[in-house]
């Protein structure tokens, strides 16, 4: 237990669905990540949110849109997704120090969202 | 660009013995480094970390070296236990172009044998 909770663990959608992934973090940190992982590729920073501001987005495509509702939440919406988006999604959560700087570096993942588009 | 590498994605290692986890890094801006360790159906969980001003950190069964001159982290697991067995992610951390970064490595699958 990691004190992050993402939900669901596994989802199987269409082209066409909609979905949205869900995380939760229950340890008073104020920045939160989406990670993708694919098979034999490092971890790939999709997005961030810094005191429930978004402070980075790694060329991610519209089709992937975050929401931070406030420090404790993340959403990631998928619609209209293609099959090379099948992949473990990561939530990641850290303390960040005043002023926006990350501290160390070191952060909490949750389980992951597996994902398959069919 | 792959900014932190790890070049061997599989190692098997005899229970008790040694297991070395290699990294090699190319941005000498990173100041901060961490491994993370991932079992199957499961979130990385963070395992050791390592400052750029120092050059070896410890913790159990657990050592970090770190060469700042050949841009080269190992992480030693000594002895090595089969509860070991999981995919090793090296991370460097540090400002970039005005921001900071973490950046991951590939990973390495860890197989401890009985």
């Amino acid at each position: 237990e990691t004190g992050v909770t993402q939900t669901p663990r596994h989802l199987v959608m269409g082209m066409t669905n909609k979905k949205s992934l869900k995380c939760e973090q229950h340890l008073g940190h104020n920045a939160m990540y989406w990670y993708k992982q694919s098979a034999k590729k490092p971890l790939e920073l999709m997005f961030v949110y810094n005191f429930k501001e978004q402070t980075e987005n790694n060329s991610v495509p519209s089709r992937f849109s975050p929401e931070c509702p406030n420090s404790s939440h993340l959403f990631l919406h998928l619609h209209t997704l293609q099959p090379e988006d099948s992949a473990l999604y990561l939530c990641a959560s850290s303390r960040v120090r005043t002023g926006g700087t990350l501290n160390t570096g070191e952060l909490f993942f949750g389980e992951g969202s597996r994902l398959t588009v069919l | 660009d792959q900014q932190v590498k790890q070049n061997s994605p599989s190692l098997s290692v005899q229970e008790g013995r040694i297991s070395i986890l290699n990294c090699d890094y190319t941005n000498s801006m990173f100041d901060y480094f961490l491994w993370y360790k991932k079992y199957p159906a499961e979130g990385p969980t963070f395992l050791i970390s390592i400052s750029s001003i120092k050059d070896k950190n410890e913790d159990g069964r657990f050592t970090v070296f770190l060469n700042k001159s050949a841009k080269h982290l190992s992480l030693h697991i000594v002895p090595s236990q089969p509860g070991d067995s999981a995919v090793y992610f090296c991370a460097a951390s540090g400002i970039i172009q005005g921001a900071q970064k973490l950046v991951f490595g590939q990973g390495t699958r860890l197989t401890i044998n009985p």
